[in-house]
């Protein structure tokens, strides 16, 4: 098993340019999550689908889109991005959802490092 | 008070040595806990669950005080290969305002020296 990759490990983007964040699991997991994490912030919630053909807004969703294209695949959108957008963006899945009492452990994927000028 | 409190270190420590982080939490109906390291420019990895009172796993001891809100990690005979940064993790459950996401600490950094 892969587990969650990522694509693409690395990427520079200039202000105004958009890119997409592809994300697929090949656990069967239900549940998928994208994050990002600064210095000092932490890991903060963008967006996550509990399941299948759902998607819900995390802590900060701003300027950012998501698809849940198929149980296994979960992709990030930055329509315009902005240098406040420079961070490393995690996906990450779980059997079951969050605020759940059923197994929901996230395993991440390697992240990607963007930078936007 | 934060959701979720962590010392963010560093602790540097001597191989071999004992060390124990503690987390603390506010909300009292959160339902499950866990432990993730993240290794400089990695991703976090699950290290453990906590459940209930606590759980072991080798070098790696995890306890829940619910009463207090706090939990903690232990690391006996610490290696130098124990050195990361150590993430407080909270599953708050289902309540009225919560976005349904897991609270996150800002992590303890560890070092273990020769």
């Amino acid at each position: 098993n892969a587990g969650v990759t990522q694509t693409p490990k690395f990427q520079v983007l200039k202000t105004g340019q958009s890119m997409t964040l592809q994300c697929a699991q090949d656990m069967n997991h239900n549940s998928m999550y994208w994050y990002r994490q600064d210095p000092g912030m932490g890991l903060r919630l963008i967006y996550y689908s509990a399941s299948e053909g759902t998607t819900d807004k995390g802590e900060v969703p701003n300027g950012y889109n998501v698809s849940r294209l198929n149980k296994r695949e979960f992709s990030l959108r930055l329509e315009s991005a902005a240098p406040s957008q420079t961070s490393v963006y995690f996906c990450a899945s779980s059997e079951q959802g969050m605020g759940t009492s059923g197994p929901n452990e996230q395993f991440f994927g390697p992240g990607t490092r963007l930078t936007v000028l | 008070r934060k959701e979720v409190e962590q010392d963010p270190g560093p602790f540097n420590v001597p191989e071999g040595a004992t060390v124990a982080f503690n987390c603390t939490y506010s909300n009292s109906a959160s339902q499950s806990f866990f432990w993730y390291r993240q290794d400089c420019r990695k991703e976090p990895k699950l290290l453990m669950s906590v459940y209930s009172s606590g759980n072991e796993d080798g070098r790696f001891t995890a306890q829940l005080n619910r009463a207090s809100q706090y939990i903690s990690l232990l690391i006996r005979d610490s290696k130098l290969s124990d050195s990361a940064t150590y993430l407080c993790v909270v599953n708050p459950g289902l309540y009225a305002g919560n976005n349904r996401k897991l609270i996150w600490g800002l992590g303890t950094s560890l070092a273990v020296n020769p």
